[in-house]
C-alpha cells in the first residue's frame, strides 16, 4: 500500500540528547514537511523540502535539523538546543502543485524525561 | 503572508443535528482551502478541498464546506452529525505563491448521543 510512515510512534529523550525521527513515503511525492503539534496551537511548520538535497526553514526551525538525501526520506533531528521538545510530531508529503492535498503519517510522540 | 483562524476551540452538537465548524482565512491572491480531521494520537486525514468553481464543496463522510469569498470564510458543515464524527478538525490554506500549508489551531468537535 502506498503511504507515509513515521517511526517510532513513541520516543523518550533524556535532556541534552539528540534524537532522530524517521519519515518515509512511497507516494513518489516531491514535497515533504515536518509539523509540530501542541495542544491548542494547531500545527506549526518546522521544515519543508521540495526536492532532494534542498530544504527550507519553517516557522519554528530553531533546535531542529533535517536532511533530504533521498526522495523517499525526510528525517528530523531534535537537537539538545530545542528547549521544549515534548510534543507530537507529524510528517507529511504532497505533490508540488498547490491544489494537491497533503498526506500525513501517524505521528511520533516525543517526551523528554 | 497566509493565515487561518478557527474561532471556536470546542463545538458541541447533539447527534442528528446539523453541525458547523468555522474557518476564516487571509491570503494574497486566490486561496486553496482544505479541511482535515484528526482522531486521537493519529495523523491528519483529508476531508475536502476548495480550489475553484462551485462554492459548495462535498467531501468524505458526508461533510461539505461552503466557500464565501466576501467573508473570507470556509466553514465545514454536515447536515446530520454522528457520534463517530467527534474528533479534532483543522482548516488549512495555501495561497498562490506558497508551497506549504498553513493550519488553523483546530476545533474539537464533540457529538453527544
Amino acid at each position: 500500500d502506498g503511504g507515509i510512515t513515521q517511526s517510532p510512534k513513541y520516543l523518550f529523550r533524556k535532556e541534552g540528547q539528540n534524537v532522530t525521527l524517521s519519515c518515509e513515503q512511497n507516494l513518489n511525492h516531491d514535497a515533504m514537511y515536518w509539523y509540530r503539534q501542541d495542544p491548542g496551537q494547531g500545527l506549526r511548520l518546522i521544515y519543508y523540502s521540495q526536492i532532494v538535497n534542498d530544504f527550507q526553514k519553517g516557522d519554528i526551525a530553531e533546535g531542529y535539523s533535517v536532511s533530504r538525501e533521498k526522495k523517499e526520506s525526510f528525517p528530523l533531528t531534535v537537537t539538545s538546543a530545542q528547549k521544549n521538545p515534548t510534543a507530537f510530531y507529524l510528517c507529511a508529503s504532497s505533490m508540488l502543485e498547490r491544489d494537491r492535498k497533503a498526506f500525513f503519517g501517524q505521528g511520533t510522540r516525543l517526551t523528554v524525561v | 503572508a497566509q493565515s487561518v483562524a478557527q474561532p471556536e476551540d470546542q463545538v458541541n452538537v447533539a447527534e442528528g443535528n446539523p453541525l458547523t465548524v468555522k474557518c476564516t482565512y487571509s491570503v494574497s491572491g486566490n486561496p486553496y482551502l482544505f479541511w482535515y480531521v484528526q482522531y486521537p494520537n493519529r495523523g491528519l486525514q483529508f476531508l475536502l478541498k476548495y480550489i475553484t468553481g462551485d462554492n459548495l464543496v462535498k467531501g468524505s463522510y458526508g461533510f461539505e464546506a461552503e466557500f464565501n469569498k466576501s467573508q473570507t470564510s470556509f466553514h465545514l458543515k454536515k447536515p446530520s452529525a454522528l457520534v463517530s464524527d467527534s474528533a479534532l478538525y483543522f482548516c488549512a490554506v495555501r495561497d498562490g505563491s506558497a508551497r506549504q500549508l498553513t493550519f488553523g489551531s483546530g476545533t474539537q468537535l464533540t457529538v453527544l448521543p
